[in-house]
């Protein structure tokens, strides 16, 4: 199985900061790789597929890369709305997906 | 407008059963795989179960396989997930949801399932 190690768990950061989530792999994934949010009492929200494509909708401030084991996900500027659980998902397996574990960003 | 609309959650013993039902509107239901994804209270998401289109192939995550089953009507636009022997740990909200090509781009508002006696 496709293990998903997502860092850190949590994070604080203050509004107009850059901020950094990474997600590595067991194994190569290729591209195979999607972000989501998810904000409290609420379903997950696609963000980026394939590692680094932005979700139509979705704000320029975020963003994706990487390839192989290691991706990372960037807000550029935080905002106040995008306190939120943020978490990676593979699916280099399908039709089995694995999710990382979540990343809880908090306002400073 | 996509909808995927579940029921079915509840309070259920430990060793009892439980379907949930996805209502889904907006989009050719018998187009798509459907998914079944859970959360534990204060979790992380777990994908618990793939359906094809046909319902010809089904996929489970190892902790639910031989109790849990993925089902679907594709006259009714629905989903199913019928879910045996429940335990402790299967405590959740149950996401309906709709993979294209491994992204989930629409999910349901979930439904709790509490196994507790």
């Amino acid at each position: 199985d496709i293990q998903m190690t997502q860092s850190p768990s949590s994070l604080s950061a203050s509004v107009g900061d850059r901020v950094t989530i990474t997600c590595q792999a067991s194994q190569d994934i290729s591209n195979y790789l999607n972000w989501y949010q998810q904000k409290p009492g609420k379903a997950p929200k696609l963000l980026i597929y394939d590692a680094s494509n932005l979700e139509t909708g979705v704000p320029s401030r975020f963003s994706g890369s990487g390839s192989g084991t290691d991706f990372t996900f960037t807000i550029s500027s935080l905002q106040p709305e995008d306190i939120a659980t943020y978490y990676c998902q593979q699916y280099d397996n399908l039709p089995r997906y694995t999710f990382g574990q979540g990343t809880k960003l908090e306002i400073k | 407008e996509v909808q995927l609309v579940e029921s079915g959650g509840g309070l259920v013993q430990p060793g009892g059963s439980l379907r949930l039902s996805c209502a889904a509107s907006g989009f050719t239901f018998s187009s798509y795989w459907m998914s079944w994804v859970r959360q534990a209270p204060g979790k992380g998401l777990e994908w618990v179960a793939n359906i094809k289109q046909d319902g010809s192939e089904k996929y489970y995550v190892d902790s639910v396989k031989g109790r849990f089953t993925i089902s679907r009507d594709n006259a009714k636009n629905s989903l199913y997930l019928q879910m045996n022997s429940l335990r402790a740990e299967d405590t959740a909200v149950y996401y309906c949801a709709r993979p294209v090509v491994g992204s989930i781009d629409y999910w349901g508002q979930g439904t709790l399932v509490t196994v507790s006696s």
